[in-house]
């Protein structure tokens, strides 16, 4: 069946330094590609998406690039802030319905000072 | 944005009792929510869709008569854990999205805690 595999975290990084989270999937089909983000005490917001292959997904200074030949979704940016702190999920979305998703198992991020 | 409320946040029960969760739309008509349980270091594993004025379908693997789900309105959904063991701990998080191929928008999630 469907899978998403993420990097285990928790990723600590200083802040301006830059940031990859990878991101792995498995699918049949032609599955819509998802990062979530959930800020301490709050629920999922997306953050990014792309729908189809090379489709580049960006917000708030993050990117990713749909890779279907390497079946992968891989999150970055240049210069994380400490605000950036959160758990990062990635996602594919089941079929054709984007609102049923597969997780991956979320990767915390620490940003310091 | 949209804005999806659960509640309570995280609840306290004790073994063999029932807990209700509630998801809430605030400002939109949701066609279809999504139920979702994360065990601690793990991934959110979807466990049933529920469609408004439809029986909800389940994953394989849960529960339907131990994980009841109601959606009687556009704009909310219940999912109450029946009989609860200390097995079902475990952080719920629901979605709502007004209609297909569009955006899935989450709740803040509800953690709870059998004893």
């Amino acid at each position: 069946g469907n899978s998403v595999t993420q990097m285990e975290g928790p990723v600590t990084l200083s802040e301006e330094a830059f940031l990859t989270i990878n991101c792995t999937y498995t699918a049949t089909g032609y599955p819509s590609l998802f990062w979530y983000v959930q800020y301490p005490g709050e629920g999922l917001q997306l953050l990014l998406k792309a729908t189809k292959a090379d489709d580049k997904g960006s917000n708030k200074g993050f990117e990713a690039t749909y890779r279907k030949e390497t079946t992968s979704f891989h999150l970055e940016k240049g210069s994380v802030q400490v605000s950036d702190s959160a758990v990062y999920f990635c996602a594919l979305s089941d079929g054709g319905n984007t609102g049923k998703l597969i997780f991956g198992q979320g990767t915390t991020l620490q940003v310091k000072p | 944005g949209a804005v999806v409320s659960q509640h309570p946040s995280w609840v306290i029960c004790k073994s063999g009792t029932s807990v209700k969760i509630e998801c809430r739309s605030l400002d939109f008509q949701a066609t279809t929510m999504f139920w979702y349980r994360q065990f601690p270091k793990q991934s959110l594993m979807l466990m049933a869709t529920s469609n408004e004025g439809s029986k909800a379908t389940y994953e394989q693997g849960v529960e339907k008569d131990k994980f009841l789900i109601n959606h009687a309105s556009l704009t909310l959904s219940t999912l109450t854990v029946t009989s609860a063991h200390p097995e079902d701990s475990s952080f719920y998080i629901c979605s709502a999205m007004i209609r297909q191929d569009t955006e899935a928008f989450f709740g803040q999630g509800t953690r709870l805690t059998v004893v």
